[in-house]
């Protein structure tokens, strides 16, 4: 199972919402990622957990909050977001590079939730 | 900070021609991811390159990796519409698990 998935596809929600996106993966996968997509760029890192522990956090607004309950699945809960916040925010997996004694073989990505913020 | 750079960022070709987007980066990488993402999807892996003077190849789509040149290619032979799709590339540092994108390559197959 190469698969990722990540609900809702679509979120729509008001500046004052508080709202989750969820993934979940069953690679064995110790690095998960979250990403943010703007139309026609690349991904923009947001955060990776490595081993269910904040590795990298890029300096996002502490209105993202990132959470990992276990292995297999990673939370993203939005709060007080701003219309600029709206794009597609992509989950994805990987084999854990810094533990695992070897370089991950690639990242697999979820099918993104698209995110509408009014 | 690791730079990654495509060229060219918008590609329009014609069905049947053959084609090579670059993919430059900053600094020592030991390995090259190339992704596919179709409009409105996410992205999809088509191949990592691990080491100096890697190539791989599927289908129509040969990708390179010249460590010594920080460069990498991804050539196009004999395109056909279903290749039209936006392309990134990808390296990692040894050290960590941050992923760092081109800029992307749009590319267009006119019949």
């Amino acid at each position: 199972d190469t698969e990722v998935t990540q609900t809702p596809k679509h979120l729509v929600m008001g500046m004052t919402n508080k709202k989750s996106l969820k993934c979940e993966q069953h690679m064995g996968h110790r690095a998960m990622y979250w990403y943010k997509q703007k139309a026609k760029k690349p991904p923009e890192l947001m955060f990776v957990y490595s081993y269910e522990k904040l590795s990298i956090n890029e300096s996002v607004p502490s209105r993202f909050s990132p959470e990992c309950p276990n292995s297999s699945l990673l939370n993203l809960h939005l709060h007080a977001l701003q219309p600029e916040d709206s794009a597609l925010y992509l989950c994805a997996s990987s084999q854990d590079r810094v533990l695992a004694g070897g370089p991950p073989d690639t990242q697999y990505f979820g099918p993104g939730t698209r995110l509408t913020v009014l | 900070e690791l730079k990654v750079e495509q060229n060219p960022l918008f590609l329009s070709m014609q069905e049947g021609k053959n084609y090579t987007i670059y993919c430059n980066y900053s600094t020592t990488s030991d390995r090259l991811y190339w992704y596919r993402q179709d409009p409105g999807k996410s992205l999809e892996s088509l191949f990592v390159l691990l080491s100096n003077g890697a190539v791989k190849q599927e289908g129509r789509l040969m990708a390179s990796l010249d460590t010594k040149a920080r460069l990498s290619t991804l050539h196009i032979t004999a395109a056909v519409h279903d290749l039209s799709a936006t392309y990134f590339c990808a390296v990692v540092l040894y050290t960590g698990n941050q992923f760092y994108f081109g800029t992307g390559t749009s590319l267009t197959v006119i019949p």
